[in-house]
Protein backbone atom coordinates (compact mmCIF):
# COMPACT_ATOMS: atom_id res chain seq x y z
CA UNK A 1 0.00 0.00 0.00
CA UNK A 2 0.58 3.64 -0.15
CA UNK A 3 3.31 4.63 2.46
CA UNK A 4 4.06 8.31 3.31
CA UNK A 5 7.54 9.06 4.88
CA UNK A 6 8.40 12.23 6.64
CA UNK A 7 11.80 13.11 8.02
CA UNK A 8 13.29 14.42 10.80
CA UNK A 9 10.79 13.05 13.32
CA UNK A 10 12.25 15.71 16.09
CA UNK A 11 13.84 19.00 15.25
CA UNK A 12 15.29 21.34 17.97
CA UNK A 13 15.55 24.95 16.55
CA UNK A 14 16.85 28.06 18.38
CA UNK A 15 14.57 30.94 17.55
CA UNK A 16 15.12 32.41 14.67
CA UNK A 17 16.80 29.69 13.11
CA UNK A 18 15.15 28.24 9.66
CA UNK A 19 13.15 24.73 9.65
CA UNK A 20 12.50 22.33 6.96
CA UNK A 21 10.53 19.20 6.72
CA UNK A 22 10.86 16.33 4.10
CA UNK A 23 8.18 14.24 3.21
CA UNK A 24 7.97 11.71 0.54
CA UNK A 25 5.78 9.28 -1.05
CA UNK A 26 5.98 5.48 -2.49
CA UNK A 27 3.28 6.44 -4.95
CA UNK A 28 2.36 9.68 -7.45
CA UNK A 29 0.42 12.33 -5.35
CA UNK A 30 -2.85 13.70 -6.86
CA UNK A 31 -1.92 16.56 -4.25
CA UNK A 32 -0.27 16.87 -0.83
CA UNK A 33 -1.54 18.36 2.14
CA UNK A 34 -0.05 20.14 5.23
CA UNK A 35 -1.35 20.38 9.22
CA UNK A 36 -0.22 21.34 12.00
CA UNK A 37 -1.32 20.17 15.32
CA UNK A 38 -0.37 21.97 18.52
CA UNK A 39 0.47 20.28 21.56
CA UNK A 40 -2.45 18.91 23.14
CA UNK A 41 -4.28 20.13 20.07
CA UNK A 42 -5.44 18.54 16.99
CA UNK A 43 -4.48 18.30 13.42
CA UNK A 44 -5.38 21.82 11.49
CA UNK A 45 -4.99 22.01 7.52
CA UNK A 46 -2.40 24.39 6.48
CA UNK A 47 -2.20 24.41 2.67
CA UNK A 48 -3.19 22.15 -0.02
CA UNK A 49 -0.80 21.85 -3.41
CA UNK A 50 -2.11 20.26 -6.35
CA UNK A 51 0.48 20.41 -9.60
CA UNK A 52 3.62 19.51 -10.28
CA UNK A 53 6.70 21.39 -8.95
CA UNK A 54 3.88 23.95 -7.46
CA UNK A 55 5.40 26.47 -4.56
CA UNK A 56 3.31 28.33 -2.02
CA UNK A 57 3.74 30.90 0.51
CA UNK A 58 1.91 31.99 3.15
CA UNK A 59 4.17 34.41 5.55
CA UNK A 60 7.48 32.69 6.59
CA UNK A 61 5.62 29.51 5.46
CA UNK A 62 6.66 28.22 1.82
CA UNK A 63 5.43 24.84 0.61
CA UNK A 64 6.85 23.01 -2.67
CA UNK A 65 5.11 19.73 -4.33
CA UNK A 66 7.67 17.85 -6.28
CA UNK A 67 7.94 17.41 -10.19
CA UNK A 68 7.42 13.94 -9.81
CA UNK A 69 4.51 14.62 -7.48
CA UNK A 70 6.42 11.52 -4.60
CA UNK A 71 7.93 14.62 -2.65
CA UNK A 72 7.07 17.97 -0.84
CA UNK A 73 8.82 20.18 1.24
CA UNK A 74 7.76 22.45 4.00
CA UNK A 75 10.14 25.64 5.42
CA UNK A 76 9.91 27.61 7.68
CA UNK A 77 12.22 31.13 7.71
CA UNK A 78 13.27 32.79 11.08
CA UNK A 79 11.12 30.31 13.53
CA UNK A 80 9.30 31.78 16.16
CA UNK A 81 7.81 29.83 19.55
CA UNK A 82 4.40 29.93 18.28
CA UNK A 83 6.05 27.59 14.98
CA UNK A 84 6.13 24.88 17.92
CA UNK A 85 4.22 21.67 16.90
CA UNK A 86 3.78 18.69 14.69
CA UNK A 87 3.76 19.35 10.98
CA UNK A 88 2.00 16.33 9.09
CA UNK A 89 1.81 15.67 5.22
CA UNK A 90 -0.65 14.04 3.85
CA UNK A 91 -1.62 12.65 0.51
CA UNK A 92 -4.39 10.72 -1.65
CA UNK A 93 -3.11 8.33 -4.51
CA UNK A 94 -3.78 5.27 -6.19
CA UNK A 95 -7.36 6.55 -7.44
CA UNK A 96 -8.26 6.72 -3.84
CA UNK A 97 -9.81 10.26 -2.41
CA UNK A 98 -8.44 9.78 1.26
CA UNK A 99 -5.25 10.97 2.30
CA UNK A 100 -2.19 8.98 4.12
CA UNK A 101 -0.94 10.62 6.58
CA UNK A 102 3.16 10.72 7.20
CA UNK A 103 3.89 10.26 10.80
CA UNK A 104 5.00 13.87 11.13
CA UNK A 105 8.06 15.66 12.51
CA UNK A 106 7.97 17.80 15.84
CA UNK A 107 9.48 20.92 15.67
CA UNK A 108 10.81 22.59 19.29
CA UNK A 109 11.94 25.72 19.03
CA UNK A 110 13.99 27.13 22.15
CA UNK A 111 13.91 30.85 22.94
CA UNK B 1 -20.62 27.27 13.57
CA UNK B 2 -18.93 24.33 15.70
CA UNK B 3 -17.53 22.62 12.55
CA UNK B 4 -16.45 18.93 14.15
CA UNK B 5 -17.73 18.25 17.71
CA UNK B 6 -16.48 14.65 19.91
CA UNK B 7 -17.64 13.52 22.64
CA UNK B 8 -16.18 12.45 25.35
CA UNK B 9 -12.85 14.19 25.27
CA UNK B 10 -11.25 11.40 27.83
CA UNK B 11 -12.22 8.05 28.57
CA UNK B 12 -10.60 5.07 30.96
CA UNK B 13 -11.92 1.66 30.16
CA UNK B 14 -11.27 -1.64 31.59
CA UNK B 15 -10.35 -4.32 29.45
CA UNK B 16 -13.57 -6.01 27.98
CA UNK B 17 -15.67 -2.82 28.29
CA UNK B 18 -17.32 -1.33 25.62
CA UNK B 19 -18.10 2.31 24.48
CA UNK B 20 -19.03 4.24 21.75
CA UNK B 21 -17.03 7.64 20.57
CA UNK B 22 -19.93 10.13 19.15
CA UNK B 23 -18.69 12.62 16.57
CA UNK B 24 -21.14 15.20 14.44
CA UNK B 25 -20.00 17.94 12.17
CA UNK B 26 -21.92 20.89 11.11
CA UNK B 27 -20.49 21.68 7.59
CA UNK B 28 -23.33 19.47 5.38
CA UNK B 29 -20.03 17.62 4.81
CA UNK B 30 -20.24 14.35 2.96
CA UNK B 31 -17.19 12.43 4.32
CA UNK B 32 -16.37 11.54 7.71
CA UNK B 33 -13.18 9.39 8.83
CA UNK B 34 -11.96 8.07 12.30
CA UNK B 35 -8.64 8.35 12.79
CA UNK B 36 -6.18 7.15 16.15
CA UNK B 37 -3.19 8.87 16.60
CA UNK B 38 -0.07 6.70 18.56
CA UNK B 39 3.17 8.45 19.67
CA UNK B 40 5.32 8.02 16.41
CA UNK B 41 2.56 6.96 14.32
CA UNK B 42 1.08 9.88 12.76
CA UNK B 43 -2.96 9.66 11.64
CA UNK B 44 -3.91 5.76 10.90
CA UNK B 45 -7.07 5.31 9.13
CA UNK B 46 -9.63 3.17 11.09
CA UNK B 47 -12.87 3.59 9.40
CA UNK B 48 -13.99 6.08 6.93
CA UNK B 49 -17.92 6.52 5.56
CA UNK B 50 -17.58 8.67 1.73
CA UNK B 51 -21.47 9.30 2.02
CA UNK B 52 -24.32 8.67 4.52
CA UNK B 53 -24.92 4.97 4.97
CA UNK B 54 -21.83 3.75 3.43
CA UNK B 55 -19.03 2.85 5.17
CA UNK B 56 -15.50 1.46 4.27
CA UNK B 57 -12.57 -0.33 6.36
CA UNK B 58 -9.16 2.20 6.80
CA UNK B 59 -6.23 0.86 7.57
CA UNK B 60 -6.42 -0.37 11.02
CA UNK B 61 -9.87 -1.47 11.62
CA UNK B 62 -9.98 -4.61 13.34
CA UNK B 63 -11.64 -4.26 17.36
CA UNK B 64 -14.05 -1.30 15.84
CA UNK B 65 -17.17 -0.82 14.22
CA UNK B 66 -18.62 2.58 12.93
CA UNK B 67 -21.89 3.71 12.31
CA UNK B 68 -23.13 6.71 9.95
CA UNK B 69 -26.20 7.07 11.65
CA UNK B 70 -26.80 10.51 9.68
CA UNK B 71 -25.08 12.90 7.38
CA UNK B 72 -23.88 14.71 10.53
CA UNK B 73 -22.88 11.50 12.65
CA UNK B 74 -20.68 9.00 12.99
CA UNK B 75 -19.52 6.70 15.97
CA UNK B 76 -16.88 4.37 16.72
CA UNK B 77 -17.75 1.92 19.03
CA UNK B 78 -15.46 -0.44 20.78
CA UNK B 79 -16.78 -3.98 21.65
CA UNK B 80 -14.76 -5.10 24.01
CA UNK B 81 -11.43 -2.40 24.37
CA UNK B 82 -7.52 -3.33 25.04
CA UNK B 83 -5.32 -2.22 26.16
CA UNK B 84 -3.34 -1.81 22.51
CA UNK B 85 -7.00 0.41 21.99
CA UNK B 86 -4.96 3.53 24.18
CA UNK B 87 -5.04 5.85 21.72
CA UNK B 88 -5.89 9.36 21.08
CA UNK B 89 -8.92 9.24 18.33
CA UNK B 90 -9.67 11.80 15.92
CA UNK B 91 -12.59 12.44 13.99
CA UNK B 92 -12.99 14.13 10.60
CA UNK B 93 -14.92 15.46 7.95
CA UNK B 94 -14.26 16.63 4.49
CA UNK B 95 -16.59 18.23 1.70
CA UNK B 96 -17.09 15.46 -0.20
CA UNK B 97 -14.53 12.57 -2.41
CA UNK B 98 -12.35 14.59 -4.63
CA UNK B 99 -9.07 14.63 -1.93
CA UNK B 100 -10.70 17.47 -0.27
CA UNK B 101 -9.19 19.49 3.24
CA UNK B 102 -9.45 17.84 6.41
CA UNK B 103 -11.66 19.42 9.32
CA UNK B 104 -10.89 17.63 12.36
CA UNK B 105 -12.49 17.16 15.86
CA UNK B 106 -10.74 18.09 19.43
CA UNK B 107 -9.96 14.38 19.70
CA UNK B 108 -11.01 11.61 22.56
CA UNK B 109 -8.25 10.27 24.52
CA UNK B 110 -9.02 6.76 25.43
CA UNK B 111 -6.88 4.58 28.13
CA UNK B 112 -7.86 1.07 28.28
CA UNK B 113 -6.38 -0.58 31.61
Amino acid sequence: GQQVMQIPQYQHVQEGEDFTTYCNSSTTLSNIQWYKQRPGGHPVFLIQLVKSGEVKKQKRLTFQFGEAKKNSSLHITATQTTDVGTYFCAGPSGGSYIPTFGRGTSLIVHP
Amino acid sequence: NAGVTQTPKFQVLKTGQSMTLQCAQDMNHNSMYWYRQDPGMGLRLIYYSASEGTTDKGEVPNGYNVSRLNKREFSLRLESAAPSQTSVYFCASSDGQRGEKLFFGSGTQLSVL
